[in-house]
């Protein structure tokens, strides 16, 4: 599985848009971003994922570069509650396992 | 979206005994589930794939014998952590793809906290 690096913590200040950098320069061709995130003392929440195009849906926008080997998690407006740690994940094409990263740690600034 | 479940949220064992983690997919059949354990400010780490109707497949490191998981149908999965000792206190979540495709959704249970004193 390709693995991905994240940056360990970033702030947002409240209301403003959060941007989360994750590398996964190793990624195979039909291998998919996804991103997770986790509030504490919870299991993981699925935010969105994405192949080659641009996702959004209600939570968040998934850029992906054209050569798949950076992707971006926008969060629009950021509020207190986006507070987690947030997993960029490459899902393996062997299986349906994901394996987790280290994540970044966001932290909402009022 | 889907819904996965845990059953119990948190239990506390004496040290020795054994402890049973349920993990349900609520509106959906899952073929595979998954038990992850997560230590205190640490990421989660795959410990082994369930499979309805077969044996589970573990991770490098992890002790089947110590981690019995059976997947009785295909919308539970158990995870008994046998003669629990203390370093086995930890967070375990479960969680169960939507299909079994590559590009279906995964989704997690809430956790289970084990404390062994």
């Amino acid at each position: 599985d390709a693995k991905t690096t994240q940056p360990p913590s970033m702030d947002c200040a409240e209301g403003r848009a959060a941007n989360l950098p994750c590398n996964h320069s190793t990624i195979s061709g039909n291998e998919y971003v996804y991103w997770y995130r986790q509030i504490h003392s919870q299991g993981p929440q699925y935010i969105i994922h994405g192949l080659k195009n641009n996702e959004t849906n209600e939570m968040a926008s998934l850029i992906i570069t054209e050569d798949r080997k950076s992707s971006t998690l926008i969060l629009p407006h950021a509020t207190l509650r986006d507070t987690a740690v947030y997993y960029c994940i490459v899902r393996g094409n062997t299986g349906n396992q994901f394996y987790f990263g280290t994540g970044t740690s966001l932290t909402v600034i009022p | 979206g889907a819904v996965v479940s845990q059953h119990p949220s948190r239990v506390i064992c004496k040290s020795g005994t054994s402890v049973k983690i349920e993990c349900r997919s609520l509106d959906f059949q899952a073929t595979t589930m998954f038990w992850y354990r997560q230590f205190p400010k640490k990421s989660l780490m795959l410990m082994a794939t369930s499979n309805e109707g077969s044996k589970a497949t573990y991770e490098q490191g992890v002790e089947k014998d110590k981690f019995l998981i059976n997947h009785a149908s295909l919308t539970l999965s158990t995870l008994t952590v046998t003669s629990a000792h203390p370093e086995d206190s930890s967070f375990y979540i479960c969680s169960a793809p939507t299909g079994g495709r590559i590009s279906d959704t995964q989704y997690f249970g809430p956790g289970t906290r084990l404390t062994v004193l």
